[in-house]
């Protein structure tokens, strides 16, 4: 695709349910991060991918949460028994290359509003 | 993060004056970002530095790298209500692949 594309834009969901939240970073881009933003602060980071392997997930709040990138395209974060607290924007973003001087130049999705009632 | 300071953290200025912002990191930097966010919305790119020394402006903001110092500073020149938001620096640190941020700092420009 021509951008990074993340869905769903808007989930409301029920404390205890599991969420899925897709990236689909643009096409040929090697790495791919995941952060959680809540309003008026930067984005924290996650996790990241290079290709498919899971590069760091220190930022990983606690074990509900999880990522996951198997053909080291499009990658999924899942919460799984969602609790309010849970409630952020979820950020996607993609970088071309590796390492310090080869396509690093990094793309944001819109991002997933995440609201758990 | 712990890894990414920004100050201040929030800033008001009247419009027309100048104003900077800081990041500084405690790990090596290999790459700098700046962003520029609406409130509730997406990023917007505002430019990258990468090497030591190095300085870009896009309109009346100039941002420069002391890659030594391992900090940035954000410059705007004669500020206008459209500058209003928040700024977010990021970096790539440990071997240029980890993507971090501040919490960032928001300004809000004053008529």
């Amino acid at each position: 695709g021509a951008g990074v594309s993340q869905s769903p834009r808007y989930k409301v969901t029920k404390r205890g349910q599991d969420v899925a939240l897709r990236c689909d970073p643009i096409s040929g881009h090697v790495s791919l991060y995941w952060y959680r933003q809540a309003l008026g602060q930067g984005p924290e980071f996650l996790t990241y991918f290079n290709y498919e392997a899971q590069q760091d997930k220190s930022g990983l709040p606690n074990d509900r949460f999880s990522a996951e990138r198997p053909e080291g395209s499009i990658s999924t974060l899942t919460i799984q028994r969602t609790e309010q607290r849970d409630s952020a924007m979820y950020r996607c973003a993609s970088r071309q290359g590796l390492g310090r001087t080869s396509g690093n130049t990094i793309y944001f999705g819109e991002g997933s509003w995440l609201t758990v009632v | 993060s712990q890894e990414l300071e920004q100050s201040p953290q929030s800033l008001i200025v009247q419009e027309g004056k100048n104003l900077t912002i800081n990041c500084t990191s405690s790990k090596t930097l290999y790459g700098l970002y700046w962003y520029k966010q609406k409130y509730g919305e997406g990023l917007i790119f505002l430019m990258m530095l990468q090497k030591g020394g190095e300085e870009k402006s896009h309109e009346k903001i100039t941002a420069k790298l002391d890659e030594k110092k391992q900090q940035s500073s954000l410059h705007i020149t004669a500020s206008q209500p459209s500058h209003a938001g928040i700024y977010l620096c990021g970096a790539l640190i440990q071997g240029a692949q980890k993507l971090v941020f501040g919490q960032g700092t928001r300004l809000t420009i004053n008529p």
